[in-house]
């Protein structure tokens, strides 16, 4: 079956450094791959998406990277910030596999001032 | 303005009972869906509706019936609850079924069965 993984403990990093997050996969095919932000009761908010033909995408402080050979994507916040910190999901989607969009667990960032 | 919202926000109920929650959209997008979030955070999709139609029914009890009266609506209805419904629920939007541009969701519903 399939399977996305994220690292479930949180991250702790100190302002100004950069946080890296990591989502694996299992058994899946994506053809893209979605990351999103979760704050405490709140919906999830969308960040980036990347194809499964594009190795890096950048967004302003946010780059996330796509290996499709590893079944892994990175992402990174550079110059992290206080107001950075919350939960952030993966989320590989396949093509036209509409019924098969999961969002990993996520994990939790933490950066203290 | 609120892009998708749900409502009620939080929702305690007992066992049995039967509650609905509302959701919609004024994003002008085509599909919308439901998503349950559960204690351990996993998101799983629930229901999805493009253009008024059911696309996809993911292996949900049936005593769950998802309504959309116009595409801008997805209401949830639940009969019967069970303590295991608690969860937050998530109402989402998408411009197109499988478009790539990213979900907008709502806030979320807590609901609490008792």
């Amino acid at each position: 079956s399939q399977k996305i993984e994220q690292n479930s403990e949180a991250l702790n990093i100190q302002e100004g450094k950069t946080a890296t997050l990591t989502c694996n996969y299992t058994n899946y095919s994506p053809a893209y791959l979605q990351w999103y932000r979760q704050d405490p009761g709140r919906g999830p908010v969308f960040l980036l998406l990347i194809r499964e033909n594009e190795k890096e995408k950048r967004k302003e402080r946010l780059k996330v990277t796509f290996d499709t050979t590893l079944k892994q994507s990175l992402f990174h916040i550079t110059a992290s910030q206080p107001a950075d910190s919350a939960t952030y999901l993966c989320a590989p989607e396949e093509r036209y596999n509409f019924n098969k969009f999961y969002f990993g667990s996520g994990t939790k960032l933490n950066v203290k001032p | 303005d609120t892009a998708v919202s749900q409502t009620p926000k939080y929702l305690v109920t007992q066992m049995g009972n039967d509650k609905s929650i509302k959701c919609e959209q004024n994003l002008g997008h085509d599909t919308m869906y439901w998503y349950k979030q559960d204690s351990k955070k996993f998101l799983k999709i629930m229901f999805s509706y493009n253009n008024k139609e059911l696309i996809i029914n993911e292996t949900v009890p049936n005593r769950f019936s998802p309504k959309s009266p116009d595409k801008a609506h997805l209401n949830l209805h639940i009969n019967s609850l069970e303590l295991g419904d608690s969860a937050v629920y998530f109402c989402a939007s998408s411009r197109t079924l499988g478009q790539v541009d990213g979900y907008t969701f709502g806030s979320g519903t807590r609901l609490t069965v008792v």
